[in-house]
């Protein structure tokens, strides 16, 4: 049973960069029919999508956080990572990471999600 | 990009049928097949229910189907019950290469 997990810091000072670490068990991060990505959830609000990234080097982002937003996949570590720049109170969420379908599309496993709060 | 549209909030007894509607653009929903559907529970990750507009992937109930009509796309919960109180959410890829959710509704079994 594949399973995923965040780690990182829980408190970013305001400006600085996030970085998460989501580590992949039970199963290979190399296939190509999978992308490896994230999404955040702010404290009772909905869902957004940041992006994803694949085994080859391909990215994919949200055009409303591409230019502060960097995913990359460590194969060798079973690992793929999250950098967000120049962080605000507004990137204050739950982070999530989560396998995608190349073809389908959909989200199939989750991890179970880590709060970063960003502080002034 | 701007969110897809859901209804805040549903509600249905115990035993009947709701829809959720998702609302988007010729740019998202209504351009591509790859609308997926999500539920969550508090304080637990999104389950996937349904991808590529109606196909659910193994081990989730077939109370839970999926459609699509121009813009919007609809999830139907059949035979409501206790454990489907939640939050929805749908998902759908959009030309610029990247994917958007909707805003999530609410789903309180009465």
């Amino acid at each position: 049973q594949l399973q995923l997990q965040e780690s990182g810091p829980g408190l970013v000072k305001a400006s600085e960069t996030l970085s998460l670490t989501c580590t992949v068990f039970g199963g290979s991060i190399s296939s190509s029919s999978y992308n490896w990505g994230w999404i955040r959830q702010p404290p009772g609000k909905g869902l957004e999508w940041i992006g994803h990234g694949y085994n080859g080097g391909s990215t994919y982002y949200n055009p409303s956080l591409k230019s502060r937003v960097t995913i990359s996949v460590d194969t060798s570590k079973k690992q793929f990572s999250l950098k967000l720049s120049s962080v605000t109170a507004a990137d204050t969420a739950v982070y999530y990471c989560a396998r995608g379908g190349r073809a389908s599309g959909g989200l199939d496993y989750w991890g179970q999600g880590t709060l970063v709060t960003v502080s002034s | 990009q701007s969110a897809l549209t859901q209804p805040a909030s549903v509600s249905g007894s115990p035993g009947q049928s709701i829809t959720i509607s998702c609302t988007g653009t010729s740019s998202d929903v209504g351009a591509y097949n790859y609308v997926c559907w999500y539920q969550q529970h508090p304080g637990k990750a999104p389950k996937l229910l349904i991808f590529e507009i109606n196909y659910r992937p193994s081990g989730v109930s077939n109370r839970f189907s999926g459609s699509k009509s121009g813009n919007t796309a609809s999830l139907t919960i059949s035979g409501l019950q206790a454990e489907d109180e939640a939050d929805y959410y749908c998902s759908s890829y959009t030309s610029s290469n990247s994917w958007v959710f909707g805003g999530g509704t609410k789903v309180t079994v009465l």
